[in-house]
C-alpha cells in the first residue's frame, strides 16, 4: 500500500470554481502535510503546509486536514487558468522529521 | 520562501562522462538537502539525503558509486552523475529544509537541472 496517496486526476475545473484537491496517508504518527505545485518542467512550489487539525487559509488556498480521518485536502477558490498543474501532497516521514513522502500527484485543469 | 538554487539549470554531455550539479540554499543554511530525480510525466523519486559533514544517504536502488555527493557545506550541496548514459537523462531537483519552521520542517526546492546525455 502507498504512503501517500491522490488521485492522479485529470481533474478539469471551470474557471471561477472551486477546486477540492484531497490526499489521504497511512502513516498515523505523521506530522506535517504540505501541498506543492508543480508547473510542467518545473520543479515544485510549496504552496501551503499545516500540521494542526482543522482549516488553514492563505489567499485563495485552503488547506484542510484531519488526522483521525488521515485526509488532508487542499481547496483553491476561484480558479484561474495560471492554478492548472501538477498538485503534490506530501507527508513528513515517520523516521526523519525532515523525509518527506509525495503522493503521485493530481494533474489539475481550470477551464477558462 | 526560502531561496534553493541550482547550477546548472540544463546540461547536455556525451555517453560516459561524469557531470556535476550544484545546489545551493541562498538565504538560510541547511544541514540536510535532499536529491530527487523526475521522470517525464512521473512523480518525483527521492534518490538519496544529503548531511553535511557525513555521508549521504542513499534510498534503495540507487547506486551511490554512480551518484556521488558531496556536502561541503552549509549551503552547498553537490551531485555527480558518474559515468552518464542515455537513461541517466532525466530532471535533478534538489530541496532543503529550512530550520526554525518548527514542526512544520518546510522544504524548498531548486529550480532543477535537466539532464541530457547523448
Amino acid at each position: 500500500q502507498k504512503e501517500v496517496e491522490q488521485n492522479s486526476g485529470p481533474l478539469s475545473v471551470p474557471e471561477g470554481a472551486i477546486a477540492s484537491l484531497n490526499c489521504t496517508y497511512s502513516d498515523r504518527v505523521s506530522q506535517s502535510f504540505f501541498w506543492y505545485r508543480q508547473y510542467s518542467g518545473k520543479s515544485p512550489e510549496l504552496i501551503m503546509s499545516i500540521y494542526s487539525n482543522g482549516d488553514k487559509e492563505d489567499g485563495r488556498f485552503t488547506a484542510q486536514l484531519n488526522k483521525a480521518s488521515q485526509y488532508v485536502s487542499l481547496l483553491i477558490r476561484d480558479s484561474q487558468p495560471s492554478d492548472s498543474a501538477t498538485y503534490l501532497c506530501a507527508v513528513n516521514d515517520r523516521q526523519g522529521a525532515q523525509k518527506l513522502v509525495f503522493g503521485q500527484g493530481t494533474r489539475l485543469t481550470i477551464n477558462p | 520562501g526560502a531561496v534553493v538554487s541550482q547550477h546548472p539549470s540544463w546540461v547536455i554531455c556525451k555517453s560516459g562522462t561524469s557531470v556535476k550539479i550544484e545546489c545551493r540554499s541562498l538565504d538560510f543554511q541547511a544541514t540536510t538537502m535532499f536529491w530527487y530525480r523526475q521522470f517525464p510525466k512521473q512523480s518525483l523519486m527521492l534518490m538519496a539525503t544529503s548531511n553535511e559533514g557525513s555521508k549521504a544517504t542513499y534510498e534503495q536502488g540507487v547506486e551511490k558509486d554512480k551518484f556521488l555527493i558531496n556536502h561541503a557545506s552549509l549551503t552547498l550541496s553537490t551531485l555527480t552523475v558518474t559515468s552518464a548514459h542515455p537513461e541517466d537523462s532525466s530532471f535533478y531537483i534538489c530541496s532543503a529544509p529550512r530550520s526554525g519552521s518548527g514542526l512544520l520542517n518546510e522544504q524548498f526546492f531548486g529550480p532543477g537541472t535537466r539532464l541530457t546525455v547523448l
